[in-house]
């Protein structure tokens, strides 16, 4: 079945920093890549998804997330912080015909 | 957004009493989903649904049970509350399996 590991369950950088957010994932067959995010006291969001066509994702807000599939990873990028990017973040993974797998999640926060 | 709600979005209960959370979807998805989220685990399966009375487990059933006797609605009972059922209460929603899926607002739920 296919996992996700995210690497760091919380991430604090400064406000105009590069965010960097970690996933990596198991699957024995192309599988579909998300990012959610979840501000306090709301539902996930979606952010991007990658679906077996460009490599690079440009989602909302400014994130973008590249699928590397000789390192298993779909790893989340901003390049400059803004407060309003404090949340937590949760990446999942989506095989046919099986239930989709989120990580544990990824909490950021942004100094100011 | 996606017009998904739940209902009630708060409960407190005791011990050993029935509880029964309800999602309700306006977009005619075939696909509903119970997650819980609970501090480093993510978001965890409980119940899915592909279609009116279709349903099967997931990664968490035990001591839940689910019905869809309507395409809009689909219902997770706690048949006795426990306090390791304190959580957060996410419905989802999804035109296929594998795609993206929309959250509700959550419920929070509290087993004194």
């Amino acid at each position: 079945a296919q996992s996700v590991t995210q690497l760091g369950s919380h991430v604090s950088v400064s406000e105009g920093a590069l965010v960097l957010l970690r996933c990596n994932y198991s699957s024995s067959v192309p599988p579909y890549l998300f990012w959610y995010v979840q501000y306090p006291n709301q539902g996930l969001q979606l952010l991007l998804k990658y679906t077996s066509a460009a490599t690079l994702v440009k989602g909302i807000n400014g994130f973008e997330a590249e699928f590397k599939k000789s390192e298993t990873s779909f790893h989340l990028t901003k390049p400059s912080a803004h407060m309003s990017d404090a949340a937590e973040y949760f990446c999942a993974v989506s095989e046919a015909n099986n239930d989709m797998r989120f990580g544990a999640g990824t909490r950021l926060t942004v100094k100011p | 957004d996606a017009g998904i709600t739940q209902s009630p979005r708060h409960k407190v209960t005791e011990t050993g009493t029935p509880v029964t959370l309800r999602c309700h979807q306006t977009e005619n998805h075939r696909y509903m989903y119970w997650y819980r989220q609970d501090p480093g685990h993510g978001l965890r399966l409980i119940h899915y649904s592909y279609g009116v009375k279709d349903t099967d487990k997931g990664e968490v059933s035990d001591g839940y049970s689910v019905s869809r006797s309507k395409t809009e609605d689909f219902l997770l009972t706690l048949e006795s509350a426990t306090s390791s059922q304190t959580s957060v209460y996410f419905c989802a929603i999804s035109g296929t399996q594998q795609e993206t899926q929309y959250f509700g607002p959550g419920t929070r739920l509290l087993v004194l």
